[in-house]
């Protein structure tokens, strides 16, 4: 069935550094693949997305690549701070089809 | 954010009592979702809806109910609730392809 694998499980660095979050999904029929970001006990917020006719997609300090050949898409923060420290999940579906997700990324950013 | 909320909270219930999580959106939004988070498995789908009166099972469906009868409400029910059902509830709400969710109900059945 339709799965999207989710590494690594956990990521600790230092705060200035980047950090990357890479997911592979198995559907190759997907063409929406969200990002959210949940910090403890609320709510998962979207905080970028990319569709299949775009490679790669930049938002500030955050950008997400897309290579539909491999299947592959990475969540890309750089210069990261404290406040980045959360549980990120990433995510594919089909057109207003149901969101398949990962199993989620702990990333500590260590002031 | 603010458009879409779920209720009560948080519940604590016991085995084998029915409970409903309610959840309310106020866009107009076609489908609507259920989801369970627990550690290890992320979000897992447990139902979801295109639109009033259609809905369809997710990936982890049994023990589990929903009804749609307005566009705005997506109520989950639980109709014997067992102790592996113990969980955060996320309920979320989508017109095209991205989903905003609601501030979640922590379940737990003793």
């Amino acid at each position: 069935g339709e799965n999207v694998e989710q590494h690594p499980s956990t990521l600790s660095v230092q705060e200035g550094d980047s950090a990357v979050i890479k997911c592979t999904y198995s559907d190759s029929a997907s063409n929406y693949f969200p990002w959210y970001k949940q910090e403890l006990g609320k709510r998962p917020q979207l905080i970028i997305d990319i569709r299949s006719n775009v490679g790669e997609k930049k938002d500030q300090r955050i950008a997400v690549t897309l290579n539909k050949t491999a299947k592959h898409f990475s969540l890309h923060i750089t210069e990261t701070q404290p406040e980045d420290s959360a549980v990120y999940f990433c995510a594919a579906s089909k057109r207003k089809s149901k969101l398949i997700f990962g199993t989620g990324t702990l990333l500590a950013v260590q002031p | 954010d603010a458009g879409i909320t779920q209720s009560p909270r948080y519940k604590i219930t016991e085995t084998g009592r029915q409970v409903t999580l309610m959840c309310h959106q106020t866009w107009s939004h076609s489908y609507m979702f259920w989801y369970r988070q627990d550690l290890g498995h992320g979000l897992r789908l447990i139902y979801y809806s295109a639109a009033a009166d259609i809905t369809d099972k997710g990936e982890v469906p049994d023990g589990y109910v929903v009804s749609r009868s307005k566009t705005e409400n997506f109520p989950l029910t639980l109709e014997s609730a067992t102790r592996s059902q113990t969980s955060v509830y996320f309920c979320a709400s989508s017109e095209e392809d991205t989903q905003y969710f609601g501030p979640g109900t922590r379940l737990t059945v003793l």
